[in-house]
């Protein structure tokens, strides 16, 4: 069973850089997508990013001036940073694998919050 | 961006009543379309995906249809563990987007 944790501040300085590292267990990162997802307090879920297991990376629009994902195959890892953050920032941020066709969040890690506060 | 528009975006219901959430999408998105539930605390789960294909595990109560723009979400017989926030996905192209989201509560 392919497991997703997610590990990173649970507190960021407005103007200062987020950065989240997704730990995977339980099955290989080959072939798949893994992805970023995130939910602000309250509200919807709002697709970041994927990287595909070889680099190649896709990025929402409204985030990609931010945001880089990049993947550590030999750690089982892949990470988010997102830059210049602003209070609108502060969300549950989650990890999730999309399936081989890129399209579906069959996997999600349990989330971790992050506050943008001073 | 695809807009996905969820209706409602709550509603109460009853334990074996017949629940029916629609997504509408910006424009037509063929069946490329996911279903999810989020639990309280909890990550989202996928339920349905090509908009009628029920997940393994998924029980059979729920069910998914339309096509195009028009999207429904189906729970035929509501049980105290279906009591969640909905949310409908797709993935006709990039950025992948999600709609609002329903919760369906108790009566």
């Amino acid at each position: 069973q392919v497991q997703l944790q997610e590990s990173g501040p649970g507190v960021v300085k407005p103007s200062e850089t987020l950065s989240l590292t997704c730990t995977v267990s339980g099955g290989s990162m080959s072939s798949y997508y893994w992805s970023w997802i995130r939910q602000s307090p309250g509200k919807g879920l709002e697709w970041i990013g994927y990287i595909y297991f070889s680099g190649s990376t896709n990025y929402s629009p409204s985030l990609k001036s931010r945001v880089t994902i990049s993947v550590d195959t030999s750690q089982n890892q892949f990470s988010l940073t997102l830059t210049s953050v602003t209070t609108a920032d502060t969300a549950v941020y989650y990890c999730a694998r999309l399936g081989v066709a890129g399209e579906l969040f069959d996997y999600w890690g349990q989330g971790t919050l992050v506050t943008v506060s001073s | 961006a695809i807009q996905l528009t969820q209706s409602p975006s709550s509603l109460s219901a009853s334990v074996g009543d017949r629940v029916t959430i629609t997504c509408r999408a910006s424009q037509g998105i063929s069946s490329a379309v996911a279903w999810y539930q989020q639990r309280p605390g909890k990550p989202p789960t996928l339920l349905i995906f090509d908009a009628s294909s029920l997940e393994s595990g998924v029980p059979s109560r729920f069910r998914g249809s339309g096509s195009g723009t028009d999207f429904t979400l189906t729970i035929s017989s509501l049980q105290p563990e279906d009591f969640a926030t909905y949310y409908c996905q797709q993935f006709n192209s990039y950025p992948l987007t999600f709609g609002g989201g329903t919760k369906v509560e108790i009566k």
